[in-house]
């Protein structure tokens, strides 16, 4: 356990189901991050909440929705999605703005296939 | 951030050190040097960082060079468990590059292979 937990750890949905990802840190960071990660690419940066607000979102199409109600928790939410948007879906924590910082720590990741 | 330089994959014989380098040449005075690695399917797991001093941690050793241009993770006895992709990465503490947090951005890494 890292701290930075996922769920679920696997999805399968339709390109038309509604579903959501879930992620929780117990580590008192006041940033959070989500990541994906498409077969045999590097990790592309979505979505960044510091102190619960976004950002940074890097371009990411409408059909992926973020939220981040408070600082340990922070959703990912997904409606019609396409078969490319199949990958791991990873979820980070960090706490920012401070002389040390000791890096980001990650979640074991959301593998999603869209069928 | 400044963009690093790692070679794709590395080879190493369980039980002998590794040692994985990494070229940032454009590195700026204010910014760490951060080693994250991947294994298989998991998320990425923090590993070291250091500014201009050699540091060392119970998984490894960061030897930064005099002029900061490069670094060497080591990794002192391999075993198979480490074999996983390495990410040398160089950044601002804390993310004050905007004022606010700002996301690590990964690159391809090294792929060190753990041969028994």
């Amino acid at each position: 356990e890292t701290g930075v937990t996922q769920t679920p750890r696997h999805l399968v949905m339709g390109m038309t189901n509604k579903k959501s990802l879930k992620c929780e840190q117990h580590l008192g960071h006041n940033a959070m991050y989500w990541y994906k990660q498409s077969a045999k690419k590097p990790l592309e940066l979505m979505f960044v909440y510091s102190l619960e607000e976004r950002v940074e979102n890097n371009s990411v199409p409408s059909r992926f929705s973020p939220e981040c109600p408070n600082s340990s928790h922070l959703f990912l939410h997904l409606h019609t999605l396409q078969p490319e948007d199949s990958a791991l879906y990873l979820c980070a924590s960090s706490q920012e703005r401070t002389v040390t910082n000791y890096g980001y720590t990650f979640g074991s990741g959301t593998r999603l296939t869209v069928v | 951030d400044a963009k690093t330089t790692q070679p794709p994959s590395m080879d190493c014989a369980e039980g002998r050190a590794a040692n994985l380098p990494c070229n940032h040449s454009t590195i700026s005075g204010n910014e760490y040097v951060y080693w994250y690695r991947q294994i298989h399917s998991q998320g990425p797991q923090y590993i070291i960082h250091g500014l201009k001093n050699n540091e060392t941690n119970e998984m490894a050793s960061l030897i930064i060079t005099e002029d900061r241009k490069s670094s060497t993770l080591i990794l002192p006895h391999a075993t198979l468990r480490d074999t996983a992709v390495y990410y040398c990465i160089v950044r601002v503490v804390g993310g004050y590059s905007g004022g606010g947090a700002d996301g690590l951005t990964f690159g391809k890494g090294t792929h060190l292979i753990i041969q028994p």
